[in-house]
């Protein structure tokens, strides 16, 4: 069963306290590997698709690495705005976007 | 910058009545998509489009839910009767690309109360 695990739930930092966000999945043959933020009583906002393992991509603050069985998405000195709900999605093996729960992050002065 | 467009933002409606939402994808977008949001959850897919065909409505619960896109661009989905269960946020995205779900762009939300 394809399945989409993030951790931690929830994340406090002090601002310029940088910290990394695990997003472990289980599908067969990856074909995307999505990061999203999403604010309060908003949509999801896109920051990221990575393919293939190794790869590695960079936002300002953000940055998103892929390996076989995980990503992790990497926040540098974050600042207050930083504060939101990341989430990962996969493309599952019915070719749909699976959502985990969600990192809810926030980032105090 | 082109956004998809959603209306109402928020609904408040008693259990047994019926709801509507909207949804304007971004111009061109083939894939339309509607998603439910739980509070603390990820978003779960309902329904994908590709122009104004279904593609996928696997998890919609057709005994109240339904959805459409007629011409192929804005799309409306309707509950009735709404339960107390369907309080909930409801996104609707586009895709430029159709096939597999690609990058997808999310709309602000309905956010559906059920009293």
């Amino acid at each position: 069963e394809d399945q989409v695990t993030q951790s931690p739930e929830a994340l406090r930092l002090q601002e310029g306290e940088s910290s990394s966000l695990n997003c472990s999945y289980t599908v067969s043959g990856l074909r995307g590997l999505f990061w999203y933020r999403q604010d309060p009583g908003k949509g999801p906002e896109f920051l990221f698709t990575l393919y293939s393992a190794g790869e590695e991509k960079e936002k300002e603050r953000l940055k998103a690495t892929l390996t076989k069985k995980e990503s992790f998405l990497h926040i540098t000195a974050p600042k207050p705005e930083d504060s939101a709900t990341y989430l990962c999605a996969v493309i599952d093996s019915w070719g749909k976007l699976q959502f985990g729960a969600g990192t809810q992050v926030v980032v105090t002065p | 910058e082109a956004e998809v467009a959603q209306s109402p933002r928020y609904k408040i409606t008693e259990k047994s009545q019926a709801v509507a939402f909207w949804c304007d994808p971004i111009s061109g977008h083939a894939t339309l998509y509607w998603y439910r949001q739980i509070l603390g959850q990820g978003p779960e897919l309902l329904v994908q489009f590709q122009d104004e065909s279904v593609v996928d409505d696997s998890q919609l619960p057709k005994d109240r839910f339904s959805a459409e896109r007629l011409k192929g661009v804005d799309s409306t989905l309707k509950i009735q009767p709404a339960e107390l269960g369907d309080s909930a946020m409801y996104l609707c995205a586009s895709s430029p690309r159709r096939g597999d779900s690609n990058e997808q762009f999310f709309g602000p939300g309905t956010r559906l109360t059920v009293l």
